[in-house]
């Protein structure tokens, strides 16, 4: 049983535009919601998180939504750029993060000069 | 941020020998330690969380007895997997969870590839 659930494998965007990869999750007692990017061959890299307290949080780039009702969250990554191009994880995890991570199968992004 | 490394980052072994692979977080001490498999196109999946001074809790469907974990003092976490097999060749990553100065956030290892023949 898949808790968390990314159902798009891969994603290609031009140079500039949005990405958005997309996150959902089944166990409501997830409350804190994490994003990795991962190079092949490499051990993966904390972009940003959020918690359930939270519908919204930026950083640069990157910005993370997360619909509590739909078990839903989503990174935008505005400009994209060629650089961004990784494999992109999404995880959850209980009270508070201090639980084990449940990882989503992830989804490779393109960037396209 | 801080630094997890992971040693050997490649390795191969024929099958039936021992593989050892080191985890360690170089400027922070972890009294949790994460190990975690990662097949061709697929999730990262947690096989045991390592406590320091005490046994691994290993995840549903992980033998203990192949993939040993130690987790000695608060820098060093090891998972040895014995008498390996063709189908344990996989990408292994550790992870620590840093300490209150880097705000108990996971810390990922580089991986270590493990092809055995």
């Amino acid at each position: 049983d898949q808790q968390v659930k990314q159902n798009s494998p891969s994603l290609s965007v031009q140079e500039g535009r949005i990405s958005i990869l997309n996150c959902d999750y089944t166990n409501s007692m997830f409350d804190y919601f994490l994003w990795y990017k991962k190079y092949p061959a490499e051990g993966p890299t904390f972009l940003i998180s959020i918690s359930s307290i939270k519908d919204k949080n930026e950083d640069g780039r990157f910005t993370v939504f997360l619909n509590k009702s739909a078990k839903h969250l989503s990174l935008h990554i505005v400009p994209s750029q060629p650089g961004d191009s990784a494999v992109y994880f999404c995880a959850a995890s209980g009270k508070g993060g201090s639980e084990k991570l449940v990882f989503g199968k992830g989804t490779k992004l393109t960037v396209n000069p | 941020g801080a630094v997890v490394s992971q040693h050997p980052s490649w390795v191969i072994c024929k099958s039936g020998t021992s593989v050892k692979i080191e985890c360690r977080s170089l400027d922070f001490q972890a009294t949790t330690m994460f190990w975690y498999r990662q097949f061709p196109k697929q999730s990262l999946m947690l096989m045991a969380t390592s406590n320091e001074g005490s046994k691994a809790t290993y995840e549903q469907g992980v033998e203990k007895d192949k993939f040993l974990i130690n987790h000695a003092s608060l820098t060093l976490s090891t998972l040895t997997v014995t008498s390996a097999h063709p189908e344990d060749s996989s990408f292994y990553i550790c992870s620590a969870r840093g300490d209150r100065a880097f705000g108990g956030e996971l810390f990922f290892g580089e991986g270590s590839r493990l092809t055995v023949l």
